[in-house]
């Protein structure tokens, strides 16, 4: 089982919709988890950590159920701008590092 | 604030020549520094990382290889670049390994 694991998509919304993505981690031990963003061509950008009781940040929100091992991000009211690829990451057992899963494709239609 | 800085943004290199990357980070001390590499339409792939001067970890065995020797600054090299080294190399750092990394702007590699 891959340390993370996301649905690469794509997922194709339209201008105004809400869209999920999930991402699974095999490491029951985790303690950091986080969203990060990347636009083609470009670094990842973090965009939001994620809290055990779950976080708000504007249109995005982030939850966390670690009995399933899974992270969630929400974003509502999707932007054109929202269109990039979404990496979920999760700290490694070591401590040293951060395992990044693939990513999920976003595309925001007009 | 602190400033993370990699160059060159774009490298066009022929197979077998040798390789140097420098990444440096201002605003900060002893941070942990990563590199990774990104072949295209893929994942990050982490190579290196370093939790101090002169520490190198290693993740993947390959013709590359990093140094750290300064605290601040981190250095990816090759001797003899092959084909499959193209990719889009980013250097980041972080306060700790279990905190956010953040990222420099990435070199873009091709070999001939």
């Amino acid at each position: 089982r891959k340390e993370v694991e996301q649905d690469p998509g794509p997922f194709n919304v339209p201008e105004g919709a809400t869209v999920a993505f999930n991402c699974t981690y095999s490491n029951s031990a985790s303690q950091s988890f986080f969203w990060y963003r990347q636009d083609c061509r470009k670094e990842p950008k973090l965009l939001m950590s994620v809290y055990s009781s779950g976080n708000e940040d504007g249109r995005f929100t982030a939850q966390l159920n670690r009995a399933s091992q899974y992270i969630s991000l929400l974003i509502r009211d999707s932007k054109l701008s929202d269109s990039a690829t979404y990496l979920c990451v999760v700290n490694r057992d070591s401590g040293y590092a951060l395992n990044f899963g693939k990513g999920t494709s976003l595309l925001v239609t007009p | 604030s602190q400033t993370i800085h990699q160059w060159p943004a774009t490298l066009v290199q022929p197979v077998g020549s040798p390789l140097s990357l420098e990444c440096t980070v201002e605003g900060t001390s002893n941070p942990n520094l990563y590199w990774y590499r990104q072949a295209a339409g893929r994942g990050l792939q982490l190579l290196f990382y370093s939790v101090g001067i002169g520490q190198i970890s290693s993740e993947v065995p390959q013709n590359l290889s990093a140094s750290r020797p300064q605290d601040r600054q981190f250095i990816l090299s090759s001797k003899k670049l092959l084909l499959s080294d193209s990719g889009f190399y980013l250097c980041a750092w972080s306060v700790l390994g279990d905190q956010p990394q953040h990222f420099g702007d990435g070199t873009r590699l091709s070999i001939l």
